[in-house]
């Protein structure tokens, strides 16, 4: 069974562009979530999408967004970059995202903001 | 609310020798605790789950963590480290309602010397 893949796996942008990241579950996974992971402020939760609906959000602001397609690929989108938004960005999948369900992680994005 | 505390940011260990990577989680309902491994410039590989079955869980590769409810501790261990265990360590926690959103401690990067 294939992993979770990601693309792209490097990006370089300028601050002001935008950007589209991309995240292809494993087959039957149904939820999906994403990650930045920075030096500093570690792994942190940005949104989680099932069945095409933002089921959770964490605490990024507007520019981050997202969306799930019906054959459960999602995409995250993050405009008018900064230079803080350097980052790992990971998506994750699981079956139904429950409690007691394992998620699995693609390789990551590397965006780079110069 | 969830959090979770990984109490060494560093670890080191001589080839052949014990780990223990400690973390304490904090959690208002029953939760599930994972433990990942990240090697350098790779995703996250799941190395043990606990989800309120038995309390000594096992992994992959030699880990297991025992899950103590009275000291509110999921620490990891391995009985005998190998050069191939040098990589990031996260200890991870997450509760009920809360979708697919883990929270994650802040790391332990552990090396091992020949």
């Amino acid at each position: 069974k294939a992993g979770v893949t990601q693309t792209p796996r490097y990006l370089i942008k300028t601050r002001g562009q935008q950007v589209t990241l991309s995240c292809s579950p494993i087959s039957g996974h149904r939820s999906v979530s994403w990650y930045q992971q920075t030096p500093g402020q570690g792994l942190q939760f940005l949104f989680e999408y099932f069945s095409e609906t933002q089921r959770n959000k964490g605490n990024f602001p507007g520019r981050f967004s997202g969306r799930q397609f019906s054959n459960s690929r999602s995409e995250m989108n993050v405009s008018t970059l900064e230079l803080g938004d350097s980052a790992l960005y990971l998506c994750a999948s699981s079956f139904t995202g429950s409690r007691v369900d394992t998620q699995y992680f693609g390789p990551g994005t590397r965006l780079t903001v110069l | 609310a969830q959090s979770v505390t990984q109490l060494d940011s560093h670890v080191s260990v001589s080839e052949g020798t014990p780990v223990l990577l400690r973390c304490n989680y904090s959690s208002s309902y029953s939760p599930s605790l994972f433990w990942y491994v990240q090697h350098p410039n790779k995703g996250l590989q799941l190395l043990l789950k606990y989800t309120s079955a038995a309390t000594l869980v096992k992994g992959i590769n030699g880990f297991e963590a025992e899950f103590k409810k009275s000291e509110t501790s999921f620490h990891l261990t391995k009985p005998s480290a190998h050069m191939s265990d040098a990589a990031e360590y996260f200890c991870v926690v997450k509760g009920d309602n809360q979708g697919g959103k883990l929270i994650f401690g802040q790391g332990t990067e552990l090396s091992v010397k020949p």
